[in-house]
């Protein structure tokens, strides 16, 4: 059965504060490993999505990377309206259904 | 381009009743996905559908079932609701469901069952 273990569960960050998630994941096939963002009361938002190990991608003051036991979300010099919960979900064998962890919370304070 | 759009976003229901809801995906996109999000559970994979037929199930009881349309949109059902029934509802579309289709994801519907 696929597993996805995200870490730390939740994270407190001063503004400019880099720091890494993780996201780790026991899977027969991987496909496709996505990152999400979640605001209180919201759908998760698209992110990234990286397909094979040492794959990296980066959008503003994110960047995921992906080896073949787990994934990180890299936060540089982050803002308060990057506080949310972040989500990590995979993707593996012929089926498209996302296994997700429980996520990592965020709050990034002035 | 419009989003994914679920309605309602919030419902109460008692035990005992049914609840249906309503996922319109974005246009063009043919594979919905529904999901339920619980604080205990996280984000848990109920069912996939893709030209009106169901593809993919996941590990729910049978009292939850869905259906879609031949315009794609999609409906579930959640019959005889129990307290543990309380949840986000979310719907997932995605172009054709393929392995490594980005999957966009509506508001939710919130259900909360006394």
């Amino acid at each position: 059965e696929d597993q996805v273990t995200q870490s730390p569960e939740a994270l407190r960050l001063q503004e400019g504060e880099s720091s890494s998630l993780n996201c780790s994941y026991t899977v027969s096939g991987l496909r496709g490993l996505f990152w999400y963002r979640q605001d209180p009361g919201k759908g998760p938002e698209f992110l990234f999505t990286l397909y094979s190990a040492g794959e990296e991608k980066e959008k503003e003051r994110l960047k995921a990377t992906l080896t073949k036991k787990e994934s990180f979300l890299h936060i540089t010099a982050p803002k308060p309206e990057d506080s949310a919960t972040y989500l990590c979900a995979v993707q593996a064998g012929t089926a498209s259904k996302l296994t997700f962890g429980t996520g990592t919370r965020l709050q990034v304070t002035l | 381009k419009a989003g994914v759009t679920q309605t309602p976003r919030y419902l109460i229901k008692t035990r005992g009743q049914q609840v249906t809801l309503s996922c319109s995906p974005i246009s063009g996109h043919r594979s919905v996905s529904w999901y339920q999000q619980t604080p205990g559970q996280g984000l848990q994979f109920l069912f996939e559908y893709f030209s009106e037929t169901q593809r993919n199930k996941g590990n729910f009881p049978g009292r939850f079932s869905g259906r879609q349309f031949s315009n794609s949109r999609s409906e579930m059902n959640v019959s005889t609701l129990e307290l543990g029934d309380s949840a986000l509802y979310l719907c997932a579309s995605s172009l054709d469901g393929g392995v490594g289709n980005i999957q966009y994801f509506g508001a939710g519907t919130r259900l909360s069952v006394l």
